[in-house]
């Protein structure tokens, strides 16, 4: 079946220090993929997505490119900040009719001042 | 738009309780997703439902849950009896079918439940 494999927390950076938090995927045909924050307190919420191969997602500063002959969709940020801190999730979505995602554990980012 | 809305957003009860989590989704979707978020499981998908009409229930734990959305504005999940093992957050999410297969879902802030 379909599933989401991401790298265990937490992780634990400096201020303006470059993030990387892996992600893998198994799925039958194309899925669509995703990131998810959740900062403390509060439900999950959309960061970016791709939806095929070699789009690549961003947004207020992070990125990751859905590459498929990886089956990765990595989550990078240049210059992380204290406000970063926040448990990231990645998520698939097959490419059938249902809205049905699958999450992998999350990850927690920690940024120090 | 409020967001979908979650009550309450902490529970607290005793082994053996009936414990009913609420939900209203964002006026217009006509998806709705009840997770559990556990240290030891991460996020796991309960049920959801497809314009008021449950499509995919294989995750509920047990018998002893049970989920329903009588209109498309309102949702509740029930656990009869409750169990320590049931202490978790509960997060209801919602989304809709209009803008394409790769809509967000909305989540709420969630509802933690501490049995004892």
């Amino acid at each position: 079946g379909n599933s989401v494999t991401q790298m265990e927390g937490p992780v634990t950076l400096s201020e303006e220090a470059f993030l990387t938090i892996n992600c893998t995927y198994t799925a039958t045909g194309y899925p669509s993929l995703f990131w998810y924050v959740q900062y403390p307190g509060e439900g999950l919420q959309l960061l970016l997505k791709a939806t095929k191969a070699d789009d690549k997602g961003s947004n207020k500063g992070f990125e990751a490119t859905y590459r498929k002959e990886t089956t990765s969709f990595h989550l990078e940020k240049g210059s992380v900040q204290v406000s970063d801190s926040a448990v990231y999730f990645c998520a698939l979505k097959d490419g059938g009719a249902t809205n049905k995602l699958i999450f992998g554990t999350g990850t927690l980012l920690a940024v120090q001042p | 738009d409020a967001g979908v809305i979650q009550s309450p957003r902490h529970e607290v009860t005793e082994m053996g309780q009936e414990v009913t989590l609420r939900c209203k989704p964002i006026s217009g979707h006509d998806y709705l997703f009840w997770y559990r978020q556990t240290m030891m499981r991460g996020l796991e998908l309960l049920i959801y439902f497809n314009n008021n009409v449950p499509i995919d229930d294989s995750g509920m734990p047990e018998d002893r849950f049970s989920a329903k959305m009588p209109n498309a504005s309102f949702s509740t999940l029930k656990i009869q009896p409750s169990e320590p093992r049931d202490s978790a957050v509960y997060f209801c999410a919602s989304t809709d079918s209009v803008t394409g297969n790769n809509s967000p879902l909305h989540f709420g802030n969630g509802t933690r439940l501490t049995v004892t």
